[in-house]
């Protein structure tokens, strides 16, 4: 079957950095998506990868390996508002998209 | 207007009532989506339409029943439904269904409580 597994919730201190990790068991790969859902809001999309190597966008950054099934999401000067669910999500095949529980990140001051 | 917006925000629904779901967008895009989303669990896709004809109907009980009178218009008819159908139901679109960097754009969803 396809799966997608990333920890269930992280916690993390203002200023500093944190890493999400996003590993996938999938039928095929056309890309892989990371999301960030704010509590009650809708999710908005924050990174595209389908090739190897990392992708940066200001203080966020999306990794991703191929060959080992594997992406991370790495957030830098983390803020209060980086408080938030953090999905990862696997374009297969047939284009669908297999999505992880989400990570929730927990900001502290 | 936001790009994809949904009503109503919240339902509370008996088991026996029949209620709908709204979803606009105003994006222009071709392809409309609804997606079950439960606490921890991933999301479920539930239904897409693509150019207004249903591609995916990921075996969803006849309980739930989508409408897409025009591209930019989804609805989900609830019909007796379970307590267990008590989740955040979230509209999006895309440009198309089967592009591979094509990113999704949510609306806040519905969040339906059955009693």
């Amino acid at each position: 079957g396809q799966n997608i597994d990333q920890p269930t919730e992280m916690t993390a201190t203002e200023g500093a950095i944190v890493q999400i990790n996003c590993t996938y068991q999938t039928s095929g790969f056309n890309g892989l998506f990371w999301y960030q859902q704010h509590a009650g809001e809708a999710p908005t999309f924050l990174s595209y990868n389908v090739l190897d190597g990392l992708e940066e966008k200001g203080r966020f950054s999306s990794f991703l390996s191929r060959s080992k099934g594997y992406s991370y999401l790495l957030l830098k000067e983390l803020q209060m508002k980086d408080s938030a669910s953090y999905l990862c999500a696997v374009m297969d095949s047939n284009y669908q998209l297999i999505w992880g529980a989400g990570t929730k990140l927990i900001i502290k001051p | 207007e936001t790009g994809v917006t949904q009503t109503p925000r919240h339902l509370v629904m008996g088991m026996t009532n029949k209620k709908s779901l709204k979803c606009e967008q105003h994006l222009g895009h071709n392809a409309m989506y609804w997606y079950k989303q439960s606490a921890k669990k991933p999301l479920e896709l539930m239904f897409v339409y693509s150019l207004e004809e249903r591609v995916e109907n990921n075996s969803v009980p006849s309980r739930f029943s989508p409408e897409c009178p025009n591209s930019s218009h989804l609805f989900l008819h609830l019909h007796t439904l379970q307590p267990e159908d008590s989740a955040l139901y979230l509209c999006a679109s895309s440009q198309g269904h089967d592009v591979p960097s094509g990113e999704l754009f949510f609306g806040e969803g519905s969040r339906l409580t059955v009693l």
